[in-house]
């Protein structure tokens, strides 16, 4: 069964410091890629997403994606952090051109950017 | 994303009690799902509907059903709640398309006593 992993559960950061964190996904086929942030007690928004062409992709507020197909992985970055990017992030993962548009949700990795 | 609504945004009841959560959207999208947030779970799929017709249970389906009215409305019940249901529960919907982002409501937070 497909499944999504989040290695790292909470990640803290000071202002200013780069970000990545890891995705990585189980499916072996072609797939469609997700992030979503959920700011402190709001419901998750779409940050950016992967479906074909380029594979470093660019979403809103300074971040972006690199897919490596070899890797399976979909690992977010961003240079330098602010502490409004303060929420929680979730990878996710559906198959491409499947019947059925289920989404696989990572665990979520739960950011904390200190001033 | 205020095309997609739920209601009630929060809600406390016992155990044993039914309850409904409902939502609705204005984006015109045919699939529509819900799911349970649990800390350290991520988001599960509870059911997933991709016409009026056409309903699908997820992964975590039982002690839930559901119920789309209209193209624009998918409630969710719990027929006797437990407290193991207390969990944020999202409302999502996408359309038929290539893309087939989902766009995600506010959430309702239930807890169920």
């Amino acid at each position: 069964a497909q499944s999504v992993s989040q290695h790292n559960h909470h990640v803290i950061l000071s202002e200013a410091a780069s970000l990545e964190l890891g995705c990585n996904y189980s499916y072996g086929g072609t797939v469609n890629l997700f992030w979503y942030v959920q700011y402190p007690g709001q419901h998750l928004q779409l940050l950016l997403k992967y479906f074909s062409g380029d594979p470093l992709v660019k979403g809103i507020k300074g971040f972006e994606a690199e897919f490596i197909k070899s890797k399976f992985s979909f690992n977010l970055r961003k240079p330098s952090v602010q502490w409004s990017d303060t929420a929680e992030y979730f990878c996710a993962v559906n198959k491409y051109g499947g019947a059925t548009n289920k989404l696989i949700f990572g665990t979520g990795t739960l950011l904390a950017v200190q001033p | 994303d205020a095309d997609v609504t739920q209601t009630p945004r929060n809600r406390i009841t016992k155990t044993g009690k039914r309850i409904m959560l409902e939502c609705s959207q204005t984006k015109g999208h045919d699939r529509m799902y819900w799911y349970r947030q649990d800390p350290g779970l991520g988001l599960r799929l509870i059911y997933y509907s991709f016409d009026v017709k056409d309903i699908n249970k997820g992964e975590i389906s039982d002690g839930y059903s559901v119920s789309r009215q209209a193209q624009a409305k998918f409630s969710l019940s719990l027929e006797s709640a437990i407290p193991n249901q207390t969990a944020l529960y999202f409302c999502a919907t996408s359309s038929v398309e290539r893309e087939e982002t989902q766009y995600f409501g506010p959430g309702t937070r239930l807890l169920v006593l």
